[in-house]
């Protein structure tokens, strides 16, 4: 079965700080995607970056950057230059295979961003 | 493009009671999911439906179904309510293709089973 470890509960950063969230995840297939979503306060979740596991090449989108570790079964996200808007929990997800868009989630990770 | 929307969005039940909760996919969108969003299990796949048709099912009792309508919406129901089915109840759709679709989230219907 596959599944997603955020060993984090909570972790705090100072606004234009840099912060990195951990996620690993567990699975055997090969092909597969990886994400990283968000969900503020306002419970709406909002997708923050993904990553396929065919490619080598870590996603960036803007302030967020990954490092995928294929073999170690690694997915990080990290945030530089912290903004308050970026307060609220984060969930790293997998996505089994190509023809289902059912998400495992992690436990997710509160962030709280501090002037 | 209105993004999805989830009916109610606030519903208070008791135990015994059955539940209904709506999702209306973005328009264009031929596949919607469901999670159950609780503090104590986290965020937990229900179902996915595609073109009327259950595609996937997560780890839940019978007492949880859904369906999926022609024009895409999507309801589940909760039947014999239990105090544990008190939740977030997500859903979120996408085109449901192949390739990679991303999927839109709702803002959820909050349930509480007194």
């Amino acid at each position: 079965a596959q599944t997603v470890t955020q060993s984090q509960p909570e972790m705090s950063v100072q606004e234009a700080e840099t912060v990195t969230l951990s996620c690993t995840y567990d699975t055997s297939e090969n092909n597969y995607y990886l994400f990283w979503y968000k969900q503020p306060p306002s419970r709406q979740m909002i997708l923050v970056i993904r990553q396929e596991a065919y490619k080598q090449q870590n996603a960036t989108e803007n302030r967020f950057s990954v490092n995928f570790q294929k073999a170690a079964k690694s997915f990080s996200l990290k945030i530089s230059d912290s903004q308050l808007g970026d307060t609220a929990m984060y969930f790293c997800a997998f996505r089994p295979s190509y023809n289902t868009d059912k998400l495992i989630f992690g436990t997710g990770t509160r962030l709280q961003v501090f002037p | 493009k209105a993004g999805v929307t989830q009916t109610p969005r606030y519903l208070i039940k008791t135990r015994g009671q059955q539940v209904t909760l709506s999702c209306s996919p973005i328009s264009g969108h031929r596949s919607v999911s469901w999670y159950q969003q609780t503090p104590g299990q986290g965020l937990q796949f229900l179902f996915e439906y595609f073109s009327e048709t259950q595609r996937n099912k997560g780890n839940f009792p019978g007492r949880f179904s859904g369906r999926q309508f022609s024009n895409s919406r999507s309801e589940m129901n909760v039947s014999t309510l239990e105090l544990g089915d008190s939740a977030l109840y997500l859903c979120a759709s996408s085109l449901g293709e192949q390739s990679y679709n991303e999927q839109f989230f709702g803002p959820g219907t909050r349930l509480t089973v007194l």
